[in-house]
């Protein structure tokens, strides 16, 4: 029983606009999140988190918002760039050291 | 400072072979992991150590056993491979000198096809 789901496998963008990836949890007691992201014949790299006591967190043109009631949160990359085309996988932990991650969303960037 | 470093790269066993997938960190780091991603699945965790000696089963534990003998290294073992077991296994480690530590940093992967 996945507890976190990313529902869109793949999203394609033009270069200069805004990436938005959602990801959805169903445990309510998740407390902390994460983005990964993750480039073919590489291992996963961190990229951004958000604590459950936050409702933003950002990073230069990464911006993790988490909305608790809704059980969602979303990363927005402004500008989208080319060197941004990876999967990225949203990630979940419960007030422990172990991560849910979801099933990854494929983001192409097109010139 | 190479990070996580993961060996084979690439490895094609037969049904009923066995093999061990090596993991090492330099980081000194107290977690390490064992994850499998297959297509549509997202990473999901084998098995997990919080430190030397230590091991504990993850989300998806059959067919695979662990060692962390040593602090820097964390062995996956497959002792009778099933084509089931074809993915690709990545290792993770993470630091916490008291309380949690969630963000992990990942070795390049482990690319496994069982015939």
């Amino acid at each position: 029983d996945q507890q976190v789901k990313q529902n869109s496998p793949s999203l394609s963008v033009q270069e200069g606009r805004i990436s938005i990836l959602n990801c959805d949890y169903t445990n309510s007691m998740f407390d902390y999140f994460l983005w990964y992201k993750k480039y073919p014949a590489e291992g996963p790299t961190f990229l951004i988190s958000i604590s459950s006591i936050k409702d933003k967190n950002e990073d230069g043109r990464f911006t993790v918002f988490l909305n608790k009631s809704a059980k969602h949160l979303s990363l927005h990359i402004v500008p989208s760039q080319p060197g941004d085309s990876a999967v990225y996988f949203c990630a979940a932990s419960l007030n422990d050291y172990k991560l849910s991650f979801g099933a990854g969303t494929t983001v192409t960037v097109r010139a | 400072n190479a990070g996580v470093t993961q060996t084979p790269k690439f490895r094609v066993l037969k049904t009923g072979q066995s093999m061990t997938l090596l993991c090492a960190q330099d980081m000194n780091h107290e977690y390490m992991y064992w994850y499998r991603q297959d297509p549509g699945m997202g990473l999901r965790l084998i098995h997990y150590s919080v430190g030397e000696g230590t091991t504990a089963k993850g989300e998806v534990p059959d067919g695979y056993n662990v060692s962390r003998l040593k602090k820097q290294n964390f062995l996956l073992g497959l002792e009778s491979a099933a084509p089931s077991q074809t993915s690709v296994y990545f290792c993770a480690s993470s630091y916490s000198a008291s309380g949690p530590s969630y963000e992990q940093y990942f070795g390049p992967g482990t690319r496994l096809t069982v015939t």
